[in-house]
């Protein structure tokens, strides 16, 4: 079984300062792990993803995440906010077998000030 | 990149009405494609998984009878929703995996499609 946690639903920061969006996860084997980013009325759009490669991934728009196994951990950071980061973010978690639903974190909902 | 192309994103129509959404692969092919309903402020909630050539996979409380999937290409992936009433208004989702069925291969969504029924 496998499960996604966001530790917070919503996070404000001003404009230029660093973003931290934490989550963590639990699954009984090496998951696959992404983040996917939601502006209102839309669909989601990947960011970055984990696959067992390397523990730090960049991402889009100057994302990344580190993938860290003991403390079973996969934040997402950005080191300046920009106004168009004002959006919803998703964790998710995928099994590696062939038909893998999709594990969602609960979404944490980021504001930018200027 | 993979794109997913769904249509349309907005529909207001009467309660009583059937509605189609449909959900393409652009540029490659989907042998299983994904629908998700979201509500307001809350995260996706997997409805079903189509199969190109197949029988969908209904997740449980879904009513396949009300939510028909039809996965006619490698493609396309049609959602209809039937006799729509007010309580199946909602945000509705697709998504397709491309690079094979592998678990470490990420999911491209649509842009969703707004449903609201008077």
């Amino acid at each position: 079984a496998q499960s996604v946690t966001q530790l917070d639903s919503h996070v404000s920061v001003s404009e230029g300062t660093p973003v931290l969006l934490r989550c963590n996860y639990s699954s009984s084997y090496s998951p696959s792990l992404f983040w996917y980013v939601q502006h209102p009325n839309k669909g989601l759009q990947l960011l970055l993803k984990y696959t067992s490669a390397a523990t730090l991934v960049k991402g889009i728009n100057g994302f990344e995440a580190e993938f860290k196994k003991s403390e079973t951990s996969f934040h997402l950071t950005k080191p300046s906010a920009h106004m168009s980061d004002a959006a919803e973010y998703f964790c998710v978690v995928s099994p590696t077998d062939s038909w893998g639903k999709l594990q969602f974190g609960a979404g944490t909902q980021v504001v930018v000030t200027p | 990149g993979a794109v997913v192309s769904q249509h349309p994103s907005w529909v207001i129509c009467k309660s009583g009405t059937s509605v189609k959404i449909e959900c393409r692969s652009l540029d490659f092919q989907a042998t299983t494609m994904f629908w998700y309903r979201q509500f307001p402020k809350q995260s996706l909630m997997l409805m079903a998984t189509s199969n190109e050539g197949s029988k969908a996979t209904y997740e449980q409380g879904v009513e396949k009878d009300k939510f028909l999937i039809n996965h006619a290409s490698l493609t396309l992936s049609t959602l209809t929703v039937t006799s729509a009433h007010p309580e199946d208004s909602s945000f509705y989702i697709c998504s397709a995996r491309d690079g094979g069925t592998g678990g470490n291969q990420p999911q491209h969504f649509g842009d969703g499609t707004r449903l609201s029924i008077l």
